[in-house]
């Protein structure tokens, strides 16, 4: 039982190139989350997939598509970096609010440079 | 909506001494309330949360934190600090659905 995996850890990209950044989780969640984190501003979500075939977006979604590919892959695609999107970004995953524990799992972070 | 201030951006405390992050909140709703530590590059780990139970919420590690909803805080406390709680904490809340807001986090140093 991995729970959030991310890929790549780490990414240098030049302005204008694109990327995808991939996340998968086992623990049969409903709900995915994009997240990026920039020192002082704590986490800010990005886009989410509240189940399948969903996506909606968060509160920084300017740059930014996303895919929710199945129930376990949620990835995040920069079709043409800018250095504004450095940053380390998030990954997370939860099951329905009436769960008993129903907090979001967080993957170990995909550290993007942008030059 | 829904917002999270956590008052101190650092603290800095003497290994064994009480460590206390303070966190207030705003919210429309009965919210729900998380905390989380970050240790250096790493992801996100959940302490302790409150979901309208207890008031008074243990965690892991000998973490605890109080949800007072007279003075919309939920403050994280430990009695002894040990060099291992040095990390990053982000105070959380959620008031509908699972979406959450974070604070901007309280870089916590220990010393020896």
């Amino acid at each position: 039982n991995a729970g959030v995996t991310q890929t790549p850890k780490f990414q240098v990209l030049k302005t204008g190139q694109s990327m995808t950044l991939q996340c998968a989780q086992d623990m049969n969640h409903n709900s995915m989350y994009w997240y990026r984190q920039d020192p002082g501003m704590g986490l800010r979500l990005i886009y989410y997939s509240a189940s399948e075939g969903t996506t909606d977006k968060g509160e920084v979604p300017n740059g930014y598509n996303v895919s929710r590919l199945n129930k376990r892959e949620f990835s995040l695609r920069l079709e043409s970096a800018a250095p504004s999107q450095t940053s380390v970004y998030f990954c997370a995953s939860s099951g329905p609010r009436t769960a008993v524990s129903y907090e979001q799992y967080f993957g170990p972070g995909t550290r993007l440079t942008v030059t | 909506a829904q917002s999270v201030t956590q008052l101190d951006s650092h603290v800095s405390v003497s290994e064994g001494t009480p460590v206390l992050l303070r966190c207030n909140y705003s919210s429309s709703y009965s919210p729900s309330l998380f905390w989380y530590v970050q240790h250096p590059n790493k992801g996100l780990q959940l302490l302790l949360k409150y979901t309208s139970a207890a008031t008074l919420v243990k965690g892991i590690n000998g973490f605890e934190a109080e949800f007072k909803k007279s003075e919309t805080s939920f403050h994280l406390t430990k009695p002894s600090a040990h060099m291992s709680d040095a990390a990053e904490y982000f105070c959380v809340v959620s008031d509908a659905g699972n979406m959450l807001t974070f604070g901007g986090g309280t870089r916590l140093m220990v010393k020896p």
